[in-house]
């Protein structure tokens, strides 16, 4: 079985500062891949960013990055240059061998002026 | 522009009523998926299919029924054994199930029991 653990509920960060989200994750299998998704207020999941675990190099995707600590178990997502506009709900997600995603519980993330 | 598309965006439901959530994809991706969002809950898998005529079973499945007929379409059922269907409904496509696959999300149908 699979588990991501997201251990922070909310978080505030000033604009323009950056900000990391925690994950850590839980599989016996040695393939899988880690996923980002923003959940603004509207309801709809956006895919951010994509780490899959025999990939040596971070993953990066404009102001997101993925810092992969493979060791660890722990896949946070971290954020550069906040904005207003990326106040929402972050979801960690993992996939292993042909196993469907599973979530986290989320973490709130309010952007101040 | 390809997507997902879920109707109705708000569904109002009596209780002991079923009542159909529509998803449509025209994304050509063989694997659609349904989730239930609770508050604090994060998303849990209602079911998923691979292809056409195919479907299984996700962790809350009780209470659901959905059917894929064709490859565009999953809609989901919620009847009236699902004892508390009030939640936030999302529907996702993709390539295929495993590790390298993301999904793309539909903007989702809140459904609320009256």
């Amino acid at each position: 079985a699979q588990k991501i653990t997201q251990t922070q509920p909310g978080m505030f960060v000033q604009e323009k500062e950056a900000v990391t989200l925690d994950c850590t994750y839980d599989t016996s299998d040695q393939s899988y891949g880690l996923f980002w998704y923003k959940q603004p207020s509207s309801g709809e999941m956006i895919f951010l960013i994509y780490q899959g675990s025999y990939d040596e190099q971070n993953a990066t995707e404009g102001r997101y990055s993925l810092n992969f600590q493979k060791a660890r178990k722990s896949a946070n997502l971290v954020i550069s240059a906040s904005q207003l506009g990326d106040s929402a709900m972050y979801f960690c997600a993992m996939s292993s061998g042909y196993s469907t995603l599973t979530f986290g519980k989320g973490t709130m993330l309010l952007v101040s002026p | 522009d390809g997507g997902i598309t879920q109707s109705p965006k708000y569904l109002f439901r009596k209780e002991g009523q079923n009542v159909t959530l529509s998803c449509e994809q025209n994304l050509n991706h063989d694997a659609m998926y349904w989730y239930r969002q609770d508050p604090g809950q994060g998303l849990r898998l209602i079911y998923y299919s691979q292809i056409v005529n195919d479907f299984q079973k996700g962790d809350i499945a009780e209470g659901y029924s959905v059917s894929r007929e064709k490859k565009e379409s999953f809609p989901l059922t919620v009847t009236s054994a699902q004892k508390n269907p009030t939640a936030f409904y999302l529907c996702a496509s993709g390539r295929g199930t495993g590790r390298n696959y993301g999904y793309t999300f539909g903007s989702g149908t809140r459904l609320t029991v009256v």
